[in-house]
């Protein structure tokens, strides 16, 4: 049973349009967080939820936004997209934020076209 | 900072081969490492997650080992088969910064019939 779901798998945008993309995930776990990867490039993370406590990393473009309107799904806003925000978007969820048995689960991902 | 890497970036074997991929890191400063299978164009799949006190965890076939005081880490995969084909990312989990993981840049490991 899928326990991080990302909706949709691929999404082809235009130059400048806003998209968003969808996580949702069944396990309950407080922590939701928000990777960008590139093409053979490790992920990087953009942002995390703890609850509903936002947490920007310092260098993530000002063009992306997230909400996370309850512990269930959480939204990846892209205001602007520009042909280098072309990549894989990964979701992932841990139940917390510190602790060494904290496991990080991983949806399948969305990849995001730029047209 | 924390910086990760993995060595090599490519691996090709016969199938039948044991192999190890290694994994390095500079600051000793960490909750857990996972390591993680990445099938081309996917998402990540959690192999296995060693937490900072522990040194090695096994599933079936594979063996993950942690040195904390050299910085290094490595997966260790028994008996390769082609259904192991995929790109392995090793992950730090960090002191003090949300929990995030940092990642390396993976091994492409590519195992041949």
């Amino acid at each position: 049973d899928a326990m991080v779901i990302q909706n949709p798998r691929y999404q082809v945008t235009q130059f400048g349009k806003p998209v968003t993309l969808s996580c949702s995930q069944t396990l309950n776990h407080n922590v939701m967080y928000w990777y960008q990867q590139k093409s053979s490039q490790a992920p990087k993370l953009l942002f995390h939820y703890y609850d509903k406590d936002f947490n920007n990393e310092a260098d993530t473009p000002d063009n992306f936004q997230s909400r996370r309107p309850n512990t269930s799904f959480c939204f990846l806003d892209i205001r602007s997209p520009g042909l280098g925000d072309a990549a894989m978007y990964l979701c992932a969820t841990s139940r917390g934020l510190a602790g060494g048995s904290y496991e990080q689960y991983f949806g399948p991902g969305t990849r995001l076209t730029v047209t | 900072k924390q910086e990760v890497t993995q060595i090599p970036a490519a691996l090709s074997v016969p199938e039948g081969e044991n192999l190890v991929l290694n994994c390095s890191f500079t600051d000793s400063a960490i909750y857990n490492l996972q390591w993680f299978r990445q099938d081309p164009g996917k998402g990540l799949t959690s192999l296995l997650l060693i937490q900072s006190s522990q040194r090695e965890q096994t599933s079936g076939r594979l063996n993950a080992s942690l040195d904390k005081s050299s910085g290094r880490s490595t997966l260790y995969i028994a008996a390769s088969q082609p259904g192991d084909s995929a790109t392995y990312l090793c992950a730090l989990r960090v002191d003090n910064q949300g929990g995030k993981l940092i990642f390396g840049q993976g091994t492409e490991l590519s195992v041949k019939p």
